[in-house]
């Protein structure tokens, strides 16, 4: 059974940096052809991809935020990380980590997603 | 870069069927054949119901299906039943340089 869940801050502060763990149970992120990814919905908006990992590490940013955007694995605990430098209150969203490689831009499997505001 | 357009909402009655419209550019939904569906329940995970246009991962039920003409996809839902009402939304792959995948909007579906 493959399980992803996201967490981190409920709350950050504008300029302060956030930092995400998506832990992941049901698959190994050393096998060919996976990948985890990341991607936010901001309150009343569309959900916007954000970065992906893949199986050999190779490493994928959505180039708007690429400046401020890091995406990391522990294969060994299966985690994956995503910190977002600079946060500002535009950034408040729930965010998500699914599991990719399947199929060409589809997400098999999500996890239920961490609302994180940024407020001061 | 723009989202994919879908409806804000539709509606329908136990047993009718329902389609929900996706539409981008060629650069995304008309240029691929990589457009996906999911469905999400409030406070759940979303769940993959359509891959690759028309494909459905295992466990979906065959109510569920996808069609795409030119730039608009499409996720019809026969045989609604109250379970089915949810967040609907598209996503497709992208040959803009500053992602890999672009989401639609989303759809509220609201079974009468």
């Amino acid at each position: 059974q493959v399980t992803l869940r996201e967490s981190g801050p409920a709350l950050v502060k504008p300029t302060q940096t956030l930092t995400l763990t998506c832990t992941f149970s049901g698959f190994s992120l050393s096998t060919s052809e996976m990948c985890v990814t990341w991607i936010r919905q901001p309150p009343g908006k569309a959900l916007e991809w954000l970065a992906r990992i893949d199986w050999d590490d190779d490493k994928f940013y959505n180039t708007s935020l690429k400046t401020r955007l890091t995406i990391s694995k522990d294969t060994s605990r299966n985690q994956v990380v995503l910190t977002m430098t600079n946060m500002d209150p535009v950034d408040t969203a729930t965010y998500y980590c699914a599991r990719c490689g399947r199929a060409v831009a589809a997400f098999d499997y999500w996890g239920p997603g961490t609302l994180v505001t940024v407020s001061s | 870069q723009s989202a994919l357009t879908q409806p804000a909402s539709v509606s329908g009655s136990p047993g009718q069927s329902i389609t929900i419209s996706c539409t981008g550019t060629s650069s995304d939904v008309g240029g691929y054949n990589y457009v996906s569906w999911y469905q999400r329940h409030p406070g759940r995970a979303p769940k993959l119901l359509i891959y690759d246009v028309n494909n459905r991962p295992s466990g979906v039920s065959n109510r569920f299906s996808g069609s795409k003409s030119g730039n608009t996809a499409a996720l019809t839902i026969s045989g609604l039943q109250a379970e089915d009402e949810a967040d609907y939304f598209c996503s497709s792959y992208t040959s803009t340089y500053t992602l890999h995948v672009l989401f639609g909007g989303g759809t509220k579906l609201t079974v009468l």
